[in-house]
């Protein structure tokens, strides 16, 4: 399940579950958005990224689906591993622009 | 591996100190970037290099110098930092421009001011 409050919201999911990290983004001119995925202690890995023509991107294991008529954005990773625990971040941008805004994260916890 | 490289990945300085973070990206990007993560929160930009010309600055404390000198390096120069300054600076490469704009990070350099 889901745990948001004071501490970085974590979601728990058993190995070989998928799961879906969701995130609502702040700028409606937004046209290109990133998922990164950060590991304890490194920098954030970028996993994919859409951009606001299309509603669907699927990659290996990983679909990124965008709703821009409420400004939300989901990562759902398919049968979920261990390596995938990790803080996942969706960032947003706007018309090439350098200024990416990154949404609070979410921490994934895969149990065995 | 990531092919952003940043030195040193610790650091402890006091508030009297000068220091350098350094950042090298060899993938020909044209936009360096430096970023401050504090634990458990997503990182902010600090400052945006495009073509060796700073062309974003989030309005960083001036103890906060950065410096580019050439297109494959990007310096953080600190100076009379502040405990509240402890965190990890990320730096970070992209395109400029064209069909990707995805980032790409460095593993960090872990600041702690004393």
């Amino acid at each position: 399940g889901e745990s948001v409050g004071l501490h970085l919201p974590t979601l728990s999911v058993q190995e070989g579950d998928n799961s879906i990290i969701n995130c609502a983004y702040s700028n409606s001119a937004s046209d290109y958005f990133i998922w990164y995925k950060q590991e304890s202690g490194k920098g954030p890995q970028f996993i994919i990224d859409i951009r606001s023509n299309m509603d669907k991107r699927q990659g290996q294991r990983v679909t990124v689906l965008l709703n821009k008529t409420v400004k939300h954005l989901s990562l759902q990773i398919a049968a979920t591993q261990p390596g995938d625990s990790a803080v996942y971040f969706c960032a947003e941008n706007y018309n090439y622009g350098q200024n990416f805004v990154f949404g609070p994260g979410t921490r994934l916890s895969v149990l065995p | 591996d990531t092919e952003v490289t940043q030195t040193p990945k610790h650091l402890v300085m006091g508030m009297t100190n000068k220091k350098s973070l350094k950042c090298e990206q060899h993938m020909g990007h044209r936009a360096m970037y430096w970023y401050k993560q504090k634990a458990k929160k997503p990182p902010e930009l600090m400052f945006v290099y495009s073509y060796e010309k700073l062309s974003i600055n989030e309005s960083v404390p001036s103890r906060f110098s950065p410096e580019c000198p050439n297109s494959s390096l990007l310096n953080l120069h600190l100076h009379a930092l502040q405990p509240e300054d402890s965190a990890l600076y990320l730096c970070a490469s992209s395109q400029v421009g064209g069909v990707t704009g995805e980032l790409f990070f460095g593993e960090g350099s872990r600041l702690t001011v004393l």
